[in-house]
């Protein structure tokens, strides 16, 4: 099925230990944007691209590391783990002329990180 | 400080009544609103966007109301069904902003059978 893949959906981490977070898309959308989600505090975006080569910071990219080599993948890079970075990151992808077009993003499934 | 904000966490509806999720904004460069919704274990997924130049926009039950002098837009679902129990997220975007979207906390909702 055509969307955008996470893996892993489940994942726990020593504090210190590093870790890549996987996203791939297959409908060839420019934009992709990794998010975490906290209780009470909905959707913060942590690095975006809008397009293979060009990245971004978000509000929360402290601790993270992100590249896009191709249209595809935007893996997120978890530095040296900490416990405030346990949460639930969606990666999300869309045409770049899609959000305003009405179509929305597109999320993955999502990766539950606990660092312990 | 929150840009978007729900300011309540939950909603309890009965099925076949409204269902009124609202969320308010402070950055006045926001011409563009969308609602998600989310099922547990489950990404979000679109339902509904609005653009600043309109005040309503009408899918099936659902409609959203947008206010832009008090920075206040509303989600409606009418008639409420217990299928429609999720977490609603309201997220805005602002023209120079390019595709970045900033999400509100969120409101749980749940429609009693």
């Amino acid at each position: 099925n055509a969307g955008v893949t996470q893996t892993p959906k489940f994942q726990v981490l020593k504090t210190g230990q590093s870790m890549t977070l996987q996203c791939a898309q297959d409908m060839n959308h420019e934009y992709m944007s990794w998010y975490r989600q906290d209780p009470g505090m909905g959707l913060r975006l942590i690095h975006y691209s809008v397009g293979a080569g060009i990245t971004d910071q978000g509000e929360v990219p402290n601790g993270y590391n992100v590249s896009r080599s191709t249209t595809e993948d935007f893996p997120l890079r978890l530095l040296s783990a900490a416990p405030s970075q346990t949460s639930v990151y969606f990666c999300a992808s869309s045409f770049s002329s899609g959000l305003r077009a009405g179509y929305g993003y597109t999320f993955g499934s999502g990766t539950r990180l606990t660092v312990v | 400080d929150q840009q978007v904000k729900q300011n309540s966490p939950s909603l309890s509806v009965q099925e076949g009544r409204i269902s009124i999720l609202n969320c308010d904004y402070t950055n006045s460069m926001f011409d563009y609103f969308l609602w998600y919704k989310k099922y547990p274990a489950e990404g979000p997924t679109f339902l509904i966007s609005i653009s600043s130049i309109k005040d309503k926009n009408e899918d099936g039950r659902f409609t959203v109301f947008l206010n832009k002098s008090a920075k206040h837009l509303s989600l409606h679902i009418v008639p409420s069904q217990p299928g429609d129990s999720a977490v609603y997220f309201c997220a805005a975007s602002a023209g120079n902003a390019g595709n970045m979207l900033t999400f509100g906390g969120g409101t749980r909702l749940m429609v009693k059978p």
